[in-house]
């Protein structure tokens, strides 16, 4: 059972450059959440998806797009790659339980570096 | 605007000691409460998971929710080094599909 898979796990790419990172998670969750992380910034969200068929904007969603492809998979592409992007990604997946939401499991996260 | 506050730390505390790690959070109909430990270079993965109020143990962590006070804390008995990370509290407001994550407290548990 491998939980939430990311892949690429380190990429570096130019300026302008484009690129789609992926994940899938075999848990049957119904939400999933695509994340930055940045020294003394925490964890941001970018965009989220509560349920198959759906996607919404988090909290700094500029410069990205996703795809909930199914159930199972939900991609983030960078279209023109900045600098300011240089980050670590981690795509999540949850599951609504009755009146509350159970806990996010991550996936390995993928390292982006753009020069 | 609903917030998760953490203190950045680091929390230092010697091997053996108990950790006291807190979390604020701004909303009294919060449902559901997280810790999550985040080791150097690694994912955040789920510690603890809290719904009520009162304590709750697994191990050598308690979970302690006061609804009323609006915190929640991670106590870890028997500091190891092994512990030493980041601990992320995570809150789903009520109503919403996102948690909310605090930055994070560094623990730092010396031999």
């Amino acid at each position: 059972n491998a939980g939430v898979t990311q892949t690429p796990k380190f990429q570096v790419l130019k300026t302008g450059q484009s690129m789609t990172l992926q994940c899938a998670q075999d848990m049957n969750h119904n939400s999933m959440y695509w994340y930055r992380q940045d020294p003394g910034m925490g964890l941001r969200l970018i965009y989220y998806s509560a349920s198959e068929g759906t996607t919404d904007k988090g909290e700094v969603p500029n410069g990205y797009n996703v795809s909930r492809l199914n159930k199972r998979e939900f991609s983030l592409r960078l279209e023109s790659a900045a600098p300011s992007q240089t980050s670590v990604y981690f795509c999540a997946s949850s599951e609504a339980v009755g009146t509350g939401y159970q806990p996010q499991h991550f996936g390995d996260g993928t390292r982006l570096s753009i020069l | 605007q609903k917030e998760v506050e953490q203190n950045s730390g680091p929390l230092s505390v010697p091997e053996g000691a108990i950790a006291s790690l807190n979390c604020t959070y701004s909303d009294r109909g919060s449902q559901s409460f997280f810790w999550y430990r985040q080791y150097s270079g690694k994912s955040p993965e789920l510690i603890m998971s809290i719904y009520s109020n009162g304590d709750k143990e697994d191990g050598r962590f308690t979970a302690q929710l006061n609804k009323a006070s609006q915190y929640v804390s991670l106590l870890i008995r028997d500091s190891q080094p092994s512990d030493s990370a980041t601990y992320l509290c995570a809150i789903y407001y009520r109503g919403s599909y996102i948690p909310t994550f605090g930055r994070g407290t560094s623990l730092i548990v010396h031999p």
